[in-house]
Parts: C-alpha cells; sequence; structure tokens
C-alpha cells in the first residue's frame, strides 16, 4: 500500500524554468493538498482539490498551478520559477471520517526545491 | 496571523531533561494533531487529540488537549537526542457532523535541540 507519492524529492532549477511536481495517492481519498513549509512559518496551503475536476487556491497560490484530472493525480507546476520559491513542498491526501469527526491526513515524503 | 501558535519558537535541552512545547489556537479545536519532522525528512505523526482534557502517551511523549479545546502540549519526559526534531501541530477546525472544507491548519513549528 504506497499511499502518498511524491516526486521528485530533491531538485535545483534556474530561475525561469518550469517543472511540475508529481503527486499520486492510491486510498481513493477526494481531497487532496499542496503545501510548502519555510523556516518559521511552518506549513502553508498552495492549493488544494475537493476532487476529479476542482481545484480551489490555498492561502499562497501565486506562481503554482494545479489540476485534477484523476482522482489518483494532483501535480503542481511552477511555470517560471522564481528563488522565492526554494522551499520544501508536501503534497497531502484526506479523507473526512463522518463518524469520528476526524479528518485522516495523509502525507508524501517531501520535495527539496532550489531556485537558483 | 497564524491560527495556530506554538512555542516556544526553538528549544535547546541537555539530554536527560523534561521540556513541554504549547499549541494554541483563536478557534476551538475539534481535532489536535502532532507532528516530528526531523531535517530533511517528511512528517511523522505522532497522536491526535479530540476531547477536551484529552491525554495520550507513547514512550516518553505525551500530549494533553485542555478542556476548553484551543490549547495543547506535548511533553517529553528525560529527552534524548533522537527527539531532536521540529514538532509541528496541525489542527482540524471542522465541527463534528460537518462535511468538508479545507479547514486544516498548523502551527510554526518548534524546533527541538537535545544536547548529550
Amino acid at each position: 500500500n504506497a499511499g502518498v507519492t511524491q516526486t521528485p524529492k530533491f531538485q535545483v532549477l534556474k530561475t525561469g524554468q518550469s517543472m511540475t511536481l508529481q503527486c499520486a495517492q492510491d486510498m481513493n481519498h477526494e481531497y487532496m493538498s499542496w503545501y510548502r513549509q519555510d523556516p518559521g512559518m511552518g506549513l502553508r496551503l498552495i492549493h488544494y482539490s475537493v476532487g476529479a475536476g476542482i481545484t480551489d487556491q490555498g492561502e499562497v497560490p501565486n506562481g503554482y498551478n494545479v489540476s485534477r484530472s484523476t482522482t489518483e493525480d494532483f501535480p503542481l507546476r511552477l511555470l517560471s520559477a522564481a528563488p522565492s520559491q526554494t522551499s520544501v513542498y508536501f503534497c497531502a491526501s484526506s479523507y473526512r471520517n463522518l463518524t469520528l469527526s476526524t479528518t485522516d491526513i495523509y502525507f508524501g515524503e517531501g520535495s527539496w526545491l532550489t531556485v537558483v | 496571523s497564524q491560527e495556530l501558535e506554538q512555542s516556544p519558537q526553538s528549544l535547546i535541552v541537555q539530554e536527560g531533561k523534561n521540556l513541554t512545547i504549547n499549541c494554541t489556537s483563536s478557534k476551538t479545536l475539534y481535532g489536535l494533531y502532532w507532528y516530528k519532522q526531523k531535517y530533511g525528512e517528511g512528517l511523522i505523526f505522532l497522536m491526535m487529540l479530540q476531547k477536551g482534557g484529552e491525554e495520550k502517551s507513547h514512550e516518553k511523549i505525551t500530549a494533553k488537549l485542555d478542556e476548553k479545546k484551543q490549547q495543547s502540549s506535548l511533553h517529553i519526559t528525560a529527552s534524548q537526542p533522537s527527539h531532536a526534531g521540529i514538532y509541528l501541530c496541525g489542527a482540524d477546525h471542522i465541527p463534528p457532523g460537518d462535511n468538508y472544507g479545507q479547514n486544516f491548519v498548523f502551527g510554526p513549528g518548534t524546533r527541538l535541540s537535545v544536547l548529550p
């Protein structure tokens, strides 16, 4: 059972280059999200999706695009990388347990991105 | 401003000492999650608290949620170098019975160093 698979783990980009961070989950969760983690800021929400074909902006969406063509995949695109996007990125997949009233959230292992 | 505040921001303790990390919210915490992160690695789920006054322990780590469900503490007894890392609290602000919305937020993290 893979859970949430996130690639690549490490990437160095030059300013202006584009790239896509891949995220896939095999738990059939409707809800997926991308966070970035910066020192002293915790995890901040970039974009999220409540199901295939539906995406929305989080707290820090500028400079990022997402799409959700299938339930399993939720890629994050940087169209023109900037040094301010140097960060650690986490993909998450979650499920709302209505019986227990809890949110079961699963994280990928993280992607360390450096933009020079 | 952060929806979740953590204190202290960083902590350096001598091996064997006890320590406490706090997580505070201005909103009711319907689910409070504690994670640990070692430098360069992903998030490790520690514990989840849901009920006011609830307390959970795992090995030398104890987490509590206050009766008002707006503050949680994480206590480590007889700290060891293996406890070093960043501790993050995450909170679910979705009330019981509600279905969904992106209401899962994180604190800024507490960086713990344990000196041998």
